[in-house]
């Protein structure tokens, strides 16, 4: 049972543009979501998260938007650069799990992102 | 400031041979220790995770094992690998701290 999915395998985006990456949860108790990038051989860094006490967190040029009620949340990336061509994860967990002793993070699938020139 | 180290970074094997993954983290004290293993065209799955010395949970059932015989080390291991154990390996810490995950540059396996 997928609890975090990204329906999404793959996206292009022209360089400058916004790039939207999407990510579903059907667990109700995930109250914490992160962001995950990922090239090639390398571990994946971590970029952005977000708490279920928000609806939205920026950094930057990252942007992670959550809607509790549809269970999604999204990464916008604005402009896009091709140095952002990377696999994005979705994560979720339960934070008092998180700042707990397990502290478990369920990943999505990912989408490959390809930003173009 | 923290790394993590993993090794080897890549490794072939046979079929039926032993594996032992070794993973280290600098610069913290009492991390929480996680294995990860990416299968081709797959997320991240959570294999093995660990609060302190001599402590191990299972995630999955399978044909692997994990130690962590010191605070910062943890070490994944098989005695018989299969085809099905290939796969990209990441280990990662979380400090108490911190909210996320810090993951290595992970060990590509490939059984064969």
């Amino acid at each position: 049972d997928q609890q975090v999915k990204q329906n999404s395998p793959s996206l292009s985006v022209q360089e400058g543009r916004i790039s939207i990456l999407n990510c579903d949860y059907t667990n109700s108790m995930f109250d914490y979501f992160l962001w995950y990038k990922k090239y090639p051989a390398e571990g994946p860094t971590f970029l952005i998260s977000i708490s279920s006490i928000k609806d939205k967190n920026e950094d930057g040029r990252f942007t992670v938007f959550l809607n509790k009620s549809a269970k999604h949340l999204s990464l916008h990336i604005v402009p896009s650069q091709p140095g952002d061509s990377a696999v994005y994860f979705c994560a979720a967990s339960n934070l008092l799990d998180f700042t707990g002793t397990a502290s478990k993070l369920t990943f999505g699938t990912g989408t490959r992102l390809q930003v173009t020139l | 400031s923290q790394t993590i180290h993993q090794w080897p970074a890549t490794l072939v094997q046979p079929v039926g041979s032993p594996l032992s993954l070794e993973c280290t983290v600098e610069g913290t004290s009492n991390p929480n220790l996680y294995w990860y293993r990416q299968a081709a065209g797959r997320g991240l799955q959570l294999l093995f995770y660990s609060v302190g010395i001599g402590q191990i949970s299972s995630e999955v059932p399978q044909n692997l094992s994990a130690s962590r015989p010191q605070d910062r080390q943890f070490i994944l291991s098989s005695k018989k690998l299969l085809l099905s154990d290939s796969g990209f390996y990441l280990c990662a810490w979380r400090g108490v701290s911190s909210n996320e995950q810090f993951f290595g540059p992970g060990t590509r396996l490939t059984v064969l």
